[in-house]
């Protein structure tokens, strides 16, 4: 049962360095979803994809991109990563979010702690 | 202003006590609600929805005002393994993407 699947667990990368974290859910559901949690700040969405096929900015997109491949994966990419990219970045998916008045959580990844040196 | 706000924490309590969280919401075209825990270093989980009607599940109760774009999470008989973050959670609606916003959470620490 394994949900909301996120790799690595944990990067140290170097300044103007690039890495892409991976994302795959096995719950069929047809929107996910990349944030970031630092302290104090809460999570805040960088990107979303509604559907297979679409991807969308949430509030701090700057210095990512994503790639929704298919229903199962979504992945998000940091082309030349920055000390202010350290965070600990969360994968989620929810099966009808664009539905009004739909109850839906969300389901999280377990996290990838990124620190940019 | 945040779109979600909580109390500040850290709420320090003994065990047994009755804890309240309170969160206010800025955009009025909020569509659904939640409250979710977050365990330390973990991924936040979903801990229950919120209605208008208010609803309980077991030692907790959410309460939500819409005139007032207010909403609660009352905790009884706290135990210790009821110490995390609690996250106050509310969904856009569609035409706004059907998002979700996070307060930033308040922190609860149960003490023996």
């Amino acid at each position: 049962n394994a949900g909301v699947t996120q790799t690595p667990k944990f990067q140290v990368l170097k300044t103007g360095q690039s890495m892409t974290l991976q994302c795959a859910q096995d719950m069929n559901h047809n929107s996910m979803y990349w944030y970031r949690q630092d302290p104090g700040m809460g999570l805040r969405l960088i990107y979303y994809s509604a559907s297979e096929g679409t991807t969308d900015k949430g509030e701090v997109p700057n210095g990512y991109n994503v790639s929704r491949l298919n229903k199962r994966e979504f992945s998000l990419r940091l082309e030349s990563a920055a000390p202010s990219q350290t965070s600990v970045y969360f994968c989620a998916s929810s099966e009808s979010p664009l539905y009004d008045r739909a109850n839906y959580g969300y389901t999280f990844g377990s996290g990838t702690r990124l620190t940019v040196v | 202003r945040k779109e979600v706000e909580q109390d500040p924490g850290p709420f320090n309590v003994p065990e047994g006590a009755t804890v309240a969280f309170n969160c206010t919401y800025s955009n009025s075209a909020s569509q659904s609600f939640f409250w979710y825990r977050q365990d330390c270093r973990k991924e936040p989980k979903l801990l229950m929805s919120v209605y208008s009607s208010g609803n309980e599940d077991g030692r907790f109760t959410a309460q939500l005002n819409r005139a007032s774009q207010y909403i609660s999470l009352l905790i009884r008989d706290s135990k210790l393994s009821d110490s995390a973050t609690y996250l106050c959670v509310v969904k856009v609606s569609r035409n706004q993407g059907g998002k979700l916003i996070f307060g930033q959470g308040t922190e609860l620490s149960v003490k023996p």
